[in-house]
């Protein structure tokens, strides 16, 4: 079965600390990917990355960062937290190709006061 | 650009009744399609996916889901819900074959009466 890890169930943060939330799967997947859920708009991608050291911006990336050492673990990064990002943040890898079925970690919620 | 349509937000329904919730989406080309469920309180887990061949596909726990090209719709369906149904669908969209990402329509919430 594939694994899809986050460090935190659940984290709450004051403004403007800095946030890392990590994220590690166990099947050699390529892809790997964050987004943020909020009620009635879904899953936004905030970035991705195709490969080690590589990353793309997704759909919301203002205020986040994201970090691939190895092929198993991506980060995200709030670099000054906000408010509006009291979030669910969801971790996802999938194997290179394209066509493949995408998987998903437990998701952290985060809490930024 | 792609975009995913679901068009209930929240549906409420008795159990046995049947459940029909619709996916729409926008893209010209030939795409892969997929529903994913999020139980309360868990993450998400993919219910059913369409890549290819017969249009009609059989997913976990008695659900299925039926690709119409020409309508751009892969509606998801169950003919008879029980209370544990109760969840959020979603429905995603990636172009075949492509590198991309998964765009996610907004979600429908159901929730089944006992």
């Amino acid at each position: 079965d594939v694994k899809v890890t986050q460090s935190s169930r659940y984290l709450v943060k004051r403004t403007g600390e800095k946030v890392f939330l990590e994220c590690v799967q166990d099947m050699d997947h390529e892809n790997m990917f964050w987004y943020r859920q909020d009620p009635g708009l879904g899953l936004r991608l905030i970035y991705f990355s195709y490969d080690v050291k590589m990353k793309e911006k997704g759909d919301i990336p203002e205020g986040y960062s994201v970090s691939r050492e190895k092929k198993e673990r991506f980060s995200l990064i709030l670099e000054s937290a906000s408010t509006n990002q009291t979030s669910m943040y969801l971790c996802a890898s999938r194997r290179q190709g394209g066509d493949y079925e995408q998987y998903f970690g437990p998701g952290t919620r985060l809490t930024v006061t | 650009a792609q975009s995913v349509s679901q068009h209930n937000h929240h549906v409420i329904l008795s159990e046995a009744a049947s459940l029909e919730l619709g996916c729409n989406y926008s893209y010209g080309g030939t795409v892969n399609l997929f529903w994913y469920v999020q139980y309360p309180g868990q993450h998400l887990q993919l219910l059913l996916k369409y890549f290819s061949g017969d249009p009609l596909v059989k997913g976990i726990k008695g659900f299925e889901a039926e690709f119409i090209k020409s309508k751009f719709s892969f509606n998801l369906r169950k003919p008879s819900v029980q209370w544990s149904d109760t969840a959020e669908y979603f429905c995603a969209v990636k172009p075949r074959g492509s590198q991309g990402n998964l765009i996610f329509g907004k979600g429908t919430k159901l929730s089944v009466k006992p």
